[in-house]
């Protein structure tokens, strides 16, 4: 089945590290998005890519990093410089970047602060 | 600037009951998408409907139907005789014409149908 693929579901991040949440798709999407959703609130727009090698900063991008080497994946990175990662990461994807496009998740994963 | 209001943070129904779900949203696009999406307990969002702004005929899916007045800019949401595997959050989108880059989401709606 096609889909998209968010490893792990829970992780915890100690005080300096850095971890590194994985996406993968098997739909053929151009199109990659990461989103960070707090309680209570939407979903924030933290990183996208329209193309492989290229991504752009979204509204919250400061303390994470991305990359996008192939079609198929774009880990998202939480650095040290995050001071405040304790959230919901969705991973989602599209066929192309326009705004007609639905997008289509993973199922996401948990961070939290140790 | 585009937003989305979701003014109702939580509501709790007893089967079979009726629910509306609200979402307004402020855009100075002249052509836009709106979008409803579910997420259930398991995490992942799942599409539900798309609408651009020239079509503003509601639209019926099985107990799903939905509300578009350009008038009043608001998209709602309506479930017909709920069922407990409604029970999620809903969440409300805006999109320009463009591109998925400047998608809005609005905070949420949790919906619990009781038994």
């Amino acid at each position: 089945d096609g889909g998209i693929t968010q490893s792990p579901k829970y992780l915890f991040r100690k005080e300096g590290q850095n971890v590194t949440l994985s996406c993968e798709q098997n739909l053929n999407h151009d199109a990659m998005y990461w989103y960070r959703q707090d309680p209570g609130q939407g979903l924030r727009l933290i990183y996208y890519s329209q193309i492989v090698n290229d991504f752009q900063k979204g509204d919250i991008a400061e303390g994470y990093s991305v990359s996008r080497e192939k079609k198929e994946s774009f880990p998202l990175t939480v650095t040290s410089a995050q001071k405040n990662p304790t959230a919901f990461y969705l991973c989602a994807s599209s066929t192309t970047g326009e705004g007609y496009e639905k997008l289509f998740f993973g199922s996401g994963t948990q961070l939290s602060v140790l | 600037a585009q937003k989305v209001t979701q003014a109702q943070t939580e509501i709790s129904v007893v089967e079979k009951e009726d629910v509306t779900l609200d979402c307004v949203y402020e855009t100075r696009d002249t052509t836009y998408y709106l979008f409803w999406y579910k997420q259930p307990p398991s995490g992942e969002l799942v599409f539900l409907i798309r609408r651009n702004s020239f079509d503003e005929q509601n639209e019926i899916s099985g107990r799903y139907s939905w509300n578009f007045q350009k008038s009043t800019s608001s998209f709602n949401f309506t479930i017909t005789a709920s069922q407990v595997v409604d029970s999620a959050v809903y969440f409300c989108a805006l999109s320009g014409y463009n591109n998925n880059n400047d998608m809005r989401f609005g905070a949420g709606t949790r919906l619990t149908v009781k038994p």
